[in-house]
């Protein structure tokens, strides 16, 4: 069974920074894409980054470029999310996804973030 | 960026009988296009990827047609189980956007 757990969800203030994790189990973690998404509270969902299956490449929307890294370990099946420089608009519910232009076929549970003074 | 516009926005259904939900995109994203499901507090689930096929493990009820710019979600005999808010997806082109979804509810 395909798992995914989230971890490193919190309050935390604005220019600040925190790291996510999602540690993945129930398949071969490093023949796959993965990716973040996020929901921020009562909206739509938004993809924040990807990564290859080698982690060799990144791709991310110019909301989060710049500030947010994907990166993974796929000796420890774990992938991972530093946020940089946190603005409000970045509280969300994040979700660690399997897949890419395949579509997400698989989905953490997810980890609140929330930016706030 | 490629826009994907839902209509409707909300849908009251009746248990039992077709819909279609569509799903119009701002450019061709091909046979891109994913279907998703999600219940209140829960996490959103696949329903169909590249336009029409199915997924393993979802209800034969639900299925998926388009190409380029217009899809289309249909679901035959809504259930209650049904009533939740239904999101498309492209990944055709960077960066991979969503509708805003349409929510189903009970008429």
């Amino acid at each position: 069974e395909v798992q995914l757990v989230e971890t490193g969800g919190g309050l935390v203030q604005p220019g600040r920074s925190l790291k996510l994790s999602c540690v993945a189990s129930g398949f071969t973690f490093n023949n796959y894409w993965m990716s973040w998404t996020r929901q921020a509270p009562g909206k739509g969902l938004e993809w924040v980054a990807s990564i290859t299956n080698s982690g060799g490449s990144t791709y991310y929307p110019d909301s989060v470029k710049g500030r947010f890294t994907i990166s993974r370990d796929n000796a420890q099946n774990t992938l991972y999310l530093q946020m940089n420089s946190l603005r409000s608009e970045d509280t969300a519910t994040y979700y660690c996804t399997r897949g890419t232009t395949t579509g997400f076929a698989y989905w953490g549970q997810g980890t609140l973030v929330t930016v706030s003074s | 960026d490629v826009v994907l516009t839902q209509s409707p926005a909300t849908l009251s259904v009746t248990p039992g009988e077709r819909i279609s939900l569509s799903c119009r995109a701002s450019e061709s994203v091909d046979t891109y296009l994913h279907w998703y499901q999600q219940k209140p507090n829960e996490s959103p689930r696949l329903l169909i990827k590249y336009a029409s096929q199915s997924i393993s493990g979802i209800p034969s009820r639900f299925s998926g047609s388009g190409s380029g710019t217009d899809f289309t979600l249909s679901i035959n005999g809504v259930e209650l189980e049904d009533l939740s808010i239904y999101y498309c997806q492209q990944g055709n082109s960077l960066p991979y956007t969503f509708g805003a979804g349409t929510k189903l509810e009970l008429k």
